[in-house]
């Protein structure tokens, strides 16, 4: 099925641990976005990408980076988790040279920093 | 910058009762509008989206018109199931192709 995939699905890190979430998009969309998104709080843009080797911080960037050698994968690491980063993670993509149709949503990465 | 405004909730009704849920906008220029869907444990769906003034979208028996003139674009729906439990999410396109997403507002259904 065409679509978002994110990996892993559920995660557990101790503080101070590093990981990384991957998103994979098979649309060819140029557009790539990571959130956070907490009770309460609603959907809080992290970092976006508008291209292969670009990235950019959105609304919380502090302790994250982002990668996107390839078109298809955005990537999300984490290099020293906090607690402060136990949150749900959703990945999406879009495309506009055809005209705006919404973005897609992966299924979404739940970290616990313990 | 672009920013939504969504009533907060939760909102309880029983089955078949109409909902509501206010969204309003500010923006530069004309944006593109959107509801977005979570259900209980997954990612967001898009319910329905609106282009331009006047636009109506529509999907699932939920409805939503884009209205310049009070810079809102309220979902309804006249019936609502069981089944429409969720999170609902009412967004902006933006201007810089960055999105905009409300809080969100919870719906909850009774039988």
């Amino acid at each position: 099925n065409a679509g978002v995939t994110q990996t892993p699905k559920f995660r557990v890190l101790k503080t101070g641990q590093s990981m990384t979430l991957l998103c994979a998009q098979d649309m060819n969309h140029e557009y790539m976005y990571w959130y956070r998104q907490d009770p309460g709080m609603g959907l809080r843009l992290i970092h976006y990408s508008v291209g292969e080797g670009t990235t950019a911080k959105g609304e919380v960037p502090d302790g994250y980076n982002v990668s996107r050698l390839k078109k298809q994968n955005f990537l999300l690491g984490l290099e020293s988790a906090a607690p402060s980063q136990t949150s749900v993670y959703f990945c999406a993509s879009t495309d506009y040279r055809q005209g705006f149709y919404g973005y897609t949503f992966g299924s979404g990465t739940r970290l616990t920093v313990v | 910058g672009n920013s939504v405004t969504q009533m907060e909730g939760p909102v309880t009704l029983s089955e078949e009762a109409f909902l509501t849920i206010n969204c309003t906008y500010t923006a530069t220029g004309y944006p593109s509008l959107f509801w977005y869907v979570q259900y209980p444990g997954e990612g967001l769906q898009l319910l329905l989206k609106a282009t331009k003034a006047d636009d109506k979208g529509s999907n699932k028996g939920f409805e939503a018109t884009y209205r310049k003139e009070t810079t809102s674009f309220h979902l309804e729906k006249g019936s609502v199931q069981v089944s429409d439990s969720a999170v609902y999410f009412c967004g902006d396109m933006g201007g810089s192709y960055i999105p905009t997403f409300g809080r969100g507002t919870s719906l909850i259904v009774h039988p």
